[in-house]
């Protein structure tokens, strides 16, 4: 299995300031024939479901605001909030669709100083 | 509008079986994989498995493979999860997500379903 890493678990950022958590995956998910990484983020606030961000490492679902901001290839990845906002706080997962399974990192809240 | 709608919450003994359901609509249900998701309390998502309905092609993360069954049936759009035998140590929050598909090949999980409490107590 591709075993997925985040760091930090945890971050306090003021409102406006950035926010960046990074991922890192335990083998290459870059795939040269399209040049697509395999990885997505998802943003999940207390009480509700996942709601997916980020695909192919860096495109922005439809209706996810351009302060969300996806970036990396083949093992690193990483998610920057440019600028916080009070509706950001939520646990940050990052997972892989390489290979089944689609394994998920252990995720990142993120809080405001 | 893609919706997925699961079934509601269970509460169970250690030892009984149960099945869980998500009711997709607003796409073509045989054209993209569905999955399933664990979340205990308290903890992160684990991805348990997923399968394409058009033909019940079912991939199962090793950690669930034995453990649970995942299934489809395209006449009504919903996919389910099943349990044979339940324990303590499967409670937990489980969510269906539509993965995103091209090719045949699962992608990313564009829309999720709203989530079903199993609680397993003697």
């Amino acid at each position: 299995d591709i075993v997925m890493t985040q760091s930090p678990d945890s971050l306090a950022v003021s409102l406006g300031e950035r926010a960046t958590i990074n991922c890192k995956s335990s083998q290459n998910i870059l795939y040269n024939p399209n040049k697509k990484n395999y990885l997505a983020w998802y943003q999940q606030k207390p009480g509700h479901p996942p709601r997916l961000l980020i695909y192919w490492a860096s495109a922005r679902e439809s209706g996810v605001p351009d302060r969300f901001r996806g970036s990396g290839s083949g093992t690193d990845f990483t998610l920057t909030i440019t600028s916080l906002q009070a509706e950001d706080v939520a646990v940050y997962y990052c997972q892989q669709y390489y290979n089944t399974p689609f394994t998920f990192g252990p995720g990142t809240s993120v809080a405001i100083k | 509008e893609v919706q997925l709608v699961q079934s509601g919450a269970e509460v169970k003994k250690p030892g009984e079986s149960l099945r869980i359901s998500c009711k997709a609509s607003g796409y073509t249900f045989i054209r993209n994989w569905i999955g399933w998701v664990r979340q205990m309390p308290g903890k992160g998502l684990e991805w348990m498995g997923i399968i394409y309905p058009d033909d019940s092609d079912t991939r199962y993360s090793p950690s669930f493979q034995g453990r649970v069954t995942i299934s489809a049936d395209k006449s009504i759009a919903t996919a389910y999860l099943q349990w044979s035998s339940l324990e303590v140590s499967d409670t937990a929050m489980y969510f269906c997500a539509r993965l995103d598909t091209t090719g045949f090949r699962p992608l990313s999980s564009d829309f999720w379903g709203q989530g079903t409490l199993v609680t397993v107590s003697s």
